[in-house]
């Protein structure tokens, strides 16, 4: 079946440091690729996708790009706010469709020091 | 007003109980999910719909029973809740630009 692995956490870093959050991922076919992020007493929000190999997905800095040869879809940020402080979520969606069921990762949380 | 709503936001309820998590959405979309978070699982499928008469279980849909009340609602039930069942739960709408998320219902039981 499909599952998506993410790196270990907590990671913390200073602000203005870069950020890589691994995510590797399991599935048959050529899934979609998705990053979320859940600040604190909120739900999840997306923060970027990619549908297929060698996209790069963007948004607010952070980028990712759907590596078919590695299963891979690392986020980053070349210089982290305290205000990116969050839980982050690898993604996918089996491919086929455009809509559907996600599979999580197990998130990794994110703190950011001034 | 929140595009997907769920009510309660807290609960903490006891043993043998049961229990009903709502969720209204303002969306439009005819697909309904509920996930349920615990610290270092992620999120995990428990059911979904894709329209009022369709219902569909997820990875861990046991203990667990849902109803599609209408297009907007899709509420999660725990016949008789057990400890383990303490987790965030989280509704979700998908339309065409994805998901969207409610801000989660935090259950405790006892």
């Amino acid at each position: 079946g499909n599952s998506v692995t993410q790196m270990e956490g907590p990671v913390t870093l200073s602000e203005e440091a870069f950020l890589t959050i691994n995510c590797t991922y399991t599935a048959t076919g050529y899934p979609s690729l998705f990053w979320y992020v859940q600040y604190p007493g909120e739900g999840l929000q997306l923060l970027l996708k990619a549908t297929k190999a060698d996209d790069k997905g963007s948004n607010k800095g952070f980028e990712a790009t759907y590596r078919k040869e590695t299963t891979s879809f690392h986020l980053e940020k070349g210089s982290v706010q305290v205000s990116d402080s969050a839980v982050y979520f690898c993604a996918l969606r089996a491919g086929g469709t455009s809509y559907g069921k996600l599979t999580f990762g197990q998130g990794t949380i994110l703190t950011v020091h001034p | 007003d929140a595009d997907v709503t769920q009510t309660p936001r807290n609960r903490i309820t006891k043993t043998g109980k049961r229990i009903m998590l709502e969720c209204s959405q303002t969306k439009g979309h005819d697909r309904m999910y509920w996930y349920r978070q615990d610290p270092g699982l992620g999120l995990q499928l428990i059911y979904y719909s894709f329209d009022v008469k369709d219902i569909n279980k997820g990875e861990i849909s046991d203990g667990y029973s849902v109803s599609r009340q209408a297009q907007a609602k899709f509420s999660l039930s725990l016949e008789s809740a057990i400890p383990n069942q303490t987790a965030l739960y989280f509704c979700a709408t998908e339309g065409v630009y994805g998901y969207t998320f409610g801000s989660g219902t935090r259950l405790t039981v006892v």
